[in-house]
């Protein structure tokens, strides 16, 4: 299994308070992506990095930012939750990313996020 | 733009019924194109993969046949278990964009009964 943790797992908010949550890696790939999965649409791509520093948006940003430090973490925020962010949030990374359509993402556990 | 279509769930089956989920695509170029699966309560794990025109990506007893001139990625398994209950995706990556944004199907969700 790949090395990703995601933190917290649950989180309970209330509408208008910020939130972060964070990815944290051991593979040591360059590319980190953040999707939410909702019942009817899949998963969809929130943001992602390419890199310490290099981040993009996906299909559904507005509301979120991101920030990497560190190659190891990839930290997601909400800086003032909706309800209709309330999701399950999962992080995925990939080794070669742009370079390769062949490459696989290896995705986290997820965290289930509840926004009142 | 690049799209993923799954059939509809959910689907049910009785153990050691076979199993065809149907996946087509539309992209642009040559795509790969990925299997993931969902147990419950966890993320998503790659399944199968096939990167070019017939090939065949296969795991765990489940197929899945990369087919250009139907652009198709069907998933099949001839003798499915109790345990094989999850939810399945079908995903492409835009052979410009590489590996960097995969396009999701939006699930189909799998049961076996015993």
């Amino acid at each position: 299994d790949a090395g990703i943790t995601q933190s917290p797992r649950h989180k309970v908010t209330e509408t208008g308070t910020p939130v972060t949550l964070r990815c944290h890696q051991t593979e040591n790939h360059r590319y980190m992506y953040w999707y939410r999965q909702d019942p009817g649409h899949g998963l969809r791509l929130i943001h992602y990095s390419y890199g310490v520093k290099d981040t993009d948006k996906g299909e559904v940003s507005d509301g979120y930012s991101v920030s990497r430090s560190k190659t190891e973490d990839f930290l997601l925020t909400l800086e003032s939750a909706t309800s209709s962010q309330t999701s399950v949030y999962f992080c995925a990374i990939s080794e070669l990313g742009r370079a390769a359509s062949t490459d696989t993402q290896y995705f986290g556990p997820g965290t289930r996020l509840t926004v009142l | 733009g690049n799209s993923v279509t799954q059939m509809e769930g959910p689907v049910t089956l009785s153990e050691e019924a076979f199993l065809t989920i149907n996946c087509t695509y539309t992209a642009t170029g040559y795509p790969s194109l990925f299997w993931y699966v969902q147990y419950p309560g966890e993320g998503l794990q790659l399944l199968l993969k096939a990167t070019k025109a017939d090939d065949k990506g296969s795991n765990k007893g489940f197929e899945a046949t990369y087919r250009k001139e139907t652009t198709s990625f069907h998933l099949e398994k001839g003798s499915v278990q109790v345990s094989d209950s999850a939810v399945y995706f079908c995903a492409l990556s835009d052979p410009q964009g590489g590996s960097e944004k995969l396009v999701f199907g939006k699930g189909t969700k799998l049961t076996v009964n015993p």
